[in-house]
């Protein structure tokens, strides 16, 4: 079964950019997703269709995806955007991967 | 505003039953694909199951195939999903999504299901 891989942690200081990746084998085919998820609340889309934000997400979250790399980048990060982040890859099947901590300094 | 509540989650022994059941509310349900996504502490979601606008076609992730089974009502604004042969590893918190443009654009609050003897 198709697989997707994230880096357990990532660590950023305020205002400083963050960078997410997302790992598979020809990611860059598939449709690719990203997902803001704060503790005991639901995931929220960030970023669709790879660089696509959805109404009421700020500019500061875009994305890239080629090859077999998906990145989420978070440019002037603020300290409300401490939270996990999830990629999520669209092909034959749907699939998550395990998730990345962001930890804002 | 798009709400989505899902219930009937519980505490069921294995090779038992459940039945969840999602209303939604603030958009044309009838109009989009749904799915059952599933997640555990500490892990990533994992998508479980979609159905089509109409119910005519149905999708399911390998783990479940032949045990749960998808359906909704589009008079009644619902989506269901039928857990049948339950196991362990089905213990997770279901929630119910609207997709658009291959993601999941807005989630339930979610509905805990534990299997334990």
């Amino acid at each position: 079964s198709y697989e997707v891989s994230q880096p357990p942690s990532v660590s950023v200081s305020p205002g400083q950019t963050a960078s997410i990746t997302c790992s598979g084998d020809k990611l860059g085919d598939k449709h690719i997703s990203w997902y803001q998820q704060r503790p005991g609340q639901s995931p929220v889309l960030v970023i669709y269709q790879h660089n696509r934000r959805p109404s009421g997400i700020p500019e500061r979250f875009s994305g890239s995806n080629s090859g077999n790399t998906a990145t989420l980048t978070i440019s002037g990060t603020q300290a409300m955007d401490e939270a996990d982040y999830y990629c999520q890859a669209w092909g034959s099947s749907v699939v998550f991967g395990g998730g990345t901590k962001l930890t804002v300094l | 505003e798009v709400q989505l509540v899902a219930s009937g989650g519980g505490l069921v022994q294995p090779g038992g039953s459940l039945r969840l059941s999602c209303a939604a509310s603030g958009f044309t349900f009838r109009s989009y694909w749904m799915s059952w996504v599933r997640q555990t502490p500490g892990k990533g979601p994992e998508w479980v199951a979609n159905i089509k606008q109409d119910g005519s076609e149905k999708y399911y992730v390998d783990s479940v195939e032949g045990r749960f089974t998808i359906s909704r009502d589009n008079a009644k604004n619902s989506l269901y999903l039928q857990m049948n042969s339950l196991r362990a590893e089905d213990t997770a918190l279901y929630s119910c999504a609207r997709e658009d443009w291959y993601s999941f654009d807005s989630w339930g609050q979610g509905t805990l299901v534990t299997v334990s003897s």
